[in-house]
């Protein structure tokens, strides 16, 4: 158990649909990370939040976006979605936000988009 | 365009060999190296990480080496558990991002 927390933990939902994930990071991490894994691209970093804020931004599309709640919590919103934003949805979270620091992740949420 | 590569999508080794898990990576800017392991119906965890300043990083029966002439690194196992048989990530950041590779799902064979 990582201490990260994701909701739900399987999500299905038809095309044009908006969904919110929910992520609570371990207790005392600042960071919080989201990542999507489909199928042939691995691991894809979206963005990271750090103690509320903005910090860095991967690739995620316009139709995601994402914040941090004064209690560290994050959600990540998908709309418009298609079906090629059926994947796995991971949340991670580090104590601060160096390049160096480990990552926790959480055990993902997986999205099915019919 | 894939800054971090993994090019074995799957590697099987005898248990109690050594299991070598390589990696390359384009951008010189990348400051640390990180592995993280994934079982399935998990999200991934941290193995071990190196700093660009360092060639090698060792924690127990894992040792990461990093080439940065060749932008090369490889994680090593050994010797190999059943328990090692996971896929494998390798990521990459700097200040503003990190870039995972796309796995090795790694066989340990008894």
């Amino acid at each position: 158990d990582s201490g990260v927390t994701q909701t739900p933990k399987h999500l299905i939902t038809a095309t044009g649909q908006r969904v919110t994930l929910r992520c609570s990071p371990r207790s005392g991490d600042l960071s919080v990370y989201w990542y999507q894994q489909s199928l042939d691209q691995g691991l894809q970093f979206l963005i990271q939040y750090y103690n509320g804020e903005e910090r860095a931004k991967g690739n995620i599309l316009e139709r995601f976006s994402a914040q941090q709640f004064p209690d560290l919590h994050s959600e990540l919103n998908l709309s418009s979605l298609e079906l090629g934003d059926s994947a796995l949805y991971f949340c991670a979270s580090s104590q601060w936000t160096s390049g160096e620091d480990e990552q926790f992740f959480g055990p993902g949420t997986r999205l099915t988009v019919l | 365009d894939q800054q971090v590569k993994q090019n074995s999508p799957s590697l099987s080794v005898q248990e109690g060999r050594i299991s070598i898990l390589n990696c390359d990576y384009t951008n010189s800017m990348f400051d640390y190296f990180l592995w993280y392991k994934k079982y399935p119906a998990e999200g991934p965890t941290f193995l071990i990480s190196i700093s660009s300043i360092k060639d090698k990083n060792e924690d127990g029966r894992f040792t990461v080496f990093l080439n940065k002439s060749a932008k090369h690194l490889s994680l090593h196992i050994v010797p190999s558990q059943p328990g090692d048989s996971a896929v494998y990530f390798c990521a990459a950041s700097s200040d503003d991002k990190i870039i995972f590779g796309k796995g090795t799902r790694l066989h340990i064979l008894p």
